[in-house]
């Protein structure tokens, strides 16, 4: 049984450039979390996808945008990058509860 | 403003000692909360929880303390192994929000041999 899966592991972007992250939950997982982990930090909560619908929401701007498909997977997107945005980006996924399933997380660095 | 609070960042633990994790927080409306375990290059991975209907919450070598006056939780792992060593982070959430899991800094466990 896979667990989550995230691509790509690793990416480096400009400042301006646009980047989108996906990620597949674990078999039987039908809600989706981002999260941003920046250095020496926890993981930050981005938002929560449930039924393709955006269900919760973090304090980040409306640059991180995101989106879930009807297999449940989902897709992180961030527009006009700033260096600021060079961080760890994990996905989550749970059944229901704040118990949740991480994926090894996408390094994204900005330049 | 950080509603969860890890003023640890780091703590080294002698292999079969006792190794506790602190942890406090400040939003009342918390509770339900949880400890990650994470290694390098790897997501956290879900260790245990504890909601606020109880103190006192057990798995094996782990325990988890709440005490909701204090608004402080801790993490006991007796005895520590070598393997434990990774950074442990302390999570919350309320139920009008359970979805919306806020962590705390994360405190780096070293257990040396």
């Amino acid at each position: 049984d896979a667990g989550v899966t995230q691509s790509p592991t690793h990416l480096i972007k400009t400042r301006g450039q646009q980047v989108t992250l996906r990620c597949s939950p674990k078999s039987g997982h039908d809600t989706v979390s981002w999260y941003q982990q920046a250095l020496g930090q926890g993981p930050q909560f981005i938002f929560q996808y449930y039924e393709e619908e955006e269900r919760q929401r973090g304090n980040f701007p409306d640059r991180f945008s995101g989106h879930q498909f009807p297999n449940y997977s989902s897709e992180l997107n961030v527009n006009a990058l700033l260096l600021g945005d060079s961080a760890l980006y994990l996905c989550a996924s749970s059944e229901q509860g704040p118990e949740q399933y991480f994926g090894p997380g996408t390094r994204l660095t900005v330049t | 403003d950080q509603q969860v609070k890890q003023n640890s960042p780091s703590l080294s633990v002698q292999e079969g000692r006792i190794s506790i994790l602190n942890c406090d927080y400040t939003n009342s409306m918390f509770d339900y909360f949880l400890w990650y375990k994470k290694y390098p290059a790897e997501g956290p991975t879900f260790l245990i929880s504890i909601s606020s209907i109880k103190d006192k919450n057990e798995d094996g070598r782990f325990t988890v303390f709440l005490n909701k006056s204090a608004k402080h939780l801790s993490l006991h792992i007796v005895p520590s192994q070598p393997g434990d060593s990774a950074v442990y982070f302390c999570a919350a959430s309320a139920e009008t929000s359970y979805d919306k899991v806020i962590f705390g800094p994360g405190t780096s466990l070293s257990v040396i041999p």
